[in-house]
């Protein structure tokens, strides 16, 4: 069963305005949150992190929100670039006594438009 | 650091045929995760590994997938028989498993793209 949702399996967005990618997740003991950015044959790489600890993380264009009674978080982008245009997972984590694991929602292929 | 290295980039194979993924890991990280990539599931992960041994291989489809990491810088994916329904891309991360670990989560490689026909 999938404890990581991505319910929007693509977006497309104006340059220059917002864009808010959804993840919902299901495991209540999740504590430790990623965003991750993928382009096109190549791997996912790291973009923002957030710790159950706080509702908000901050860095340059991109926000990450929680909202852990929802058990729901998004990812802000603002403003938008045509460069941001990939593929974007959320993942969570239990803690180390899970080994590390992180879960993996299905991912949001965002198009930011010229 | 070259990052975690996968081979081969593309692989296509006959239905039937053996497939061995390989992967190299960042030096210094003790953790290594198998992970397949479909539409319908995302990012699905297969096995991993703590200092070389397999903690949780519960998402391995079926007997026809092995994975081995005889060493903290080598791991194979091995698919015997390999099915059309296989295809998809495998990616193989590391991570350091300690207190910061979490922070960047893994690191992935470029990802192995396999075409069973």
């Amino acid at each position: 069963d999938q404890q990581v949702k991505q319910n929007s399996p693509s977006l497309s967005v104006q340059e220059g305005r917002i864009s808010i990618l959804n993840c919902d997740y299901t495991n209540s003991m999740f504590d430790y949150f990623l965003w991750y950015k993928k382009y096109p044959a190549e791997g996912p790489t790291f973009l923002i992190s957030i710790s159950s600890i706080k509702d908000k993380n901050e860095d340059g264009r991109f926000t990450v929100f929680l909202n852990k009674s929802a058990k729901h978080l998004s990812l802000h982008i603002v403003p938008s670039q045509p460069g941001d245009s990939a593929v974007y997972f959320c993942a969570a984590s239990e803690g180390l006594n899970t080994g590390n694991q992180f879960y993996f929602g299905t991912g949001t292929s965002l198009t930011v438009i010229p | 650091d070259a990052g975690v290295i996968q081979s081969p980039r593309h692989e296509v194979t006959e239905m039937g045929q053996e497939v061995t993924l390989r992967c190299k890991p960042i030096s210094g990280h003790n953790s290594l995760f198998w992970y397949r990539q479909t539409m319908m599931r995302g990012l699905e992960l297969l096995i991993y590994f703590n200092n070389n041994v397999p903690i949780d291989d519960s998402g391995m489809p079926e007997d026809r997938f092995s994975a081995k990491m005889p060493n903290a810088s080598f791991s194979t994916l091995k698919i015997q028989p390999s099915e059309p329904r296989d295809s998809a891309v495998y990616f193989c991360a590391s991570s350091q498993l300690a207190a910061g670990g979490r922070g960047y989560g893994y690191t992935f490689g470029s990802g192995t793209r396999l075409t069973v026909v």
